[in-house]
């Protein structure tokens, strides 16, 4: 079945430290990918998104690109802030339907 | 504002008693689904809907039941059933269905099940 591995956590950076958090995925066809972002407290918002191969999604200052021959999604930005303290989820959606299966999630925590 | 709305956010219940967690949305979507959220797990699919008066059962649906009489309202029960209730509930919609959605998800704030 479909499955989504992100690194663990929690994730700890200085203030405009560079942020990578892996995420490779197993699939059957040729699902699009997602990250979503949870802040405490709340639920998950859409971060980016990518449809197809090589697609980079963006939004934020956050990137991530659609690399079909690793099977990977890694969410990269170039300066963080402690804003971005989150726990972030990388996800895929295969089957259509918008089930989409969720990685286990990566916290990240920036200090100032 | 359109959005989707979860209530309660918090909510406690003794071991044996069924719980009702409500969901509203007012963004017009087709879809609706529900997740469990457990500290290290992730999110796992509860059920989904599609369409009014139609639902679908997801990886974890035992110890659950939904229904969709309305378009805008998916209610999650958590029977005694559920050998382990206590999780972090989360609602959301899509406007997308069938096999060409792309898998955009609008989330809940979610409602915090404890059970004593």
């Amino acid at each position: 079945g479909d499955s989504v591995t992100q690194m663990e956590g929690p994730v700890t950076l200085s203030e405009e430290a560079f942020l990578t958090i892996n995420c490779t995925y197993t699939a059957t066809g040729y699902p699009s990918l997602f990250w979503y972002v949870q802040y405490p407290g709340e639920g998950l918002q859409l971060l980016l998104k990518a449809t197809k191969a090589d697609d980079k999604g963006s939004n934020k200052g956050f990137e991530a690109t659609y690399r079909k021959e690793t099977t990977s999604f890694h969410l990269e930005k170039g300066s963080v802030q402690v804003s971005d303290s989150a726990v972030y989820f990388c996800a895929l959606s295969d089957s259509g339907y918008s089930t989409l299966t969720f990685g286990k999630g990566t916290m990240l925590l920036v200090s100032p | 504002d359109g959005g989707i709305t979860q209530s309660p956010k918090y909510l406690f219940r003794k071991e044996g008693q069924n719980v009702t967690l409500s969901c509203e949305q007012n963004l017009n979507h087709d879809a609706m689904y529900w997740y469990r959220q457990d500290p290290g797990q992730g999110l796992r699919l509860i059920y989904y809907s599609q369409i009014v008066n139609d639902f679908q059962k997801g990886d974890i649906a035992e110890g659950y039941s939904v229904s969709r009489e309305k378009k805008e309202s998916f209610p999650l029960t958590v029977t005694s059933a559920q050998k382990n209730p206590t999780a972090f509930y989360l609602c959301a919609s899509s406007p997308e269905t069938g096999r060409s959605s792309t898998g955009e998800l609008f989330f809940g704030e979610g409602s915090r099940l404890t059970v004593l």
